[in-house]
């Protein structure tokens, strides 16, 4: 079946504007993850969404960075006003509830370039 | 907080030989999940191998198998039998057990080569 899709693949954007980044989880799965792989910082947890509940926004590193998740499906990230060091690489990943097996399944990432 | 450790930026194995690749942790969580990701050159991570805490047998998928000791916090990973295409970079992850979901915290990775 499909896998996690994530849109755009790569952008690149001017310091001081705002972007969006999309993630496409799996049919079914009710959970939603968002990490950014940096170069300087690894992997890191961002946000992470599970079917109605309020998000877990503990990993957001400022309050330029939101993300939103409607009808338990579809999620974006949106950053305001990016700076240089938001450059990174965007993972979305998705897991399904009540599972037992715990698996995150990655989608390919939205490689991101403020210059 | 829990920390993953992997002390090995980068190893190079030659084709059909073994590889070892290390990753200690730090928790005082006493039950939770660990695991070894890929990630290619494509970008997409893939889940290689997952070991429960609780679950003392270590955890074996084809050429890849764990050795897990809880007491010492320390999970490797041992590639058998390594191919081409096992190229990647090699990251490992703790997951807190509680209910049935929880983020991931990964190691900075160790970039794996594996030459003809």
């Amino acid at each position: 079946g499909a896998g996690v899709s994530q849109s755009p693949s790569n952008k690149v954007t001017e310091k001081g504007k705002d972007v969006e980044l999309r993630c496409d989880p799996i049919s079914g799965h009710t959970a939603l993850y968002w990490y950014r792989q940096s170069l300087g910082q690894g992997l890191e947890f961002l946000i992470y969404f599970q079917g109605n509940s309020a998000p877990d926004k503990s990993g957001l590193p400022s309050d330029r960075f939101s993300a939103e998740r409607t009808g338990g499906s579809v999620s974006t990230l949106t950053i305001q006003r990016t700076q240089q060091e938001d450059s990174a690489v965007y993972l979305c990943a998705s897991s399904q509830r009540g599972s037992g097996s715990n698996e995150q399944y990655f989608g390919p990432g939205t490689r991101l370039t403020v210059t | 907080a829990q920390t993953v450790t992997q002390s090995q930026p980068e190893m190079s194995v030659q084709e059909a030989e073994t590889v070892t690749l290390s990753c200690t942790y730090d928790t005082s969580e006493s039950n939770y999940y660990l695991f070894w990701y890929k990630q290619p050159p494509s970008r997409q991570m893939i889940l290689v191998i997952r070991q429960e805490a609780y679950k003392q047998q270590n955890a074996t998928e084809n050429r890849f198998s764990v050795n897990f000791q809880k007491a010492a916090k320390s999970f490797s990973l041992k590639i058998s039998d390594s191919q081409l295409g096992d190229t990647a970079m090699y990251f490992c992850a703790f997951m807190k057990h509680r209910g049935s979901q929880g983020n991931l915290i990964f190691g900075k990775g160790t970039k794996l080569s594996v030459k003809p």
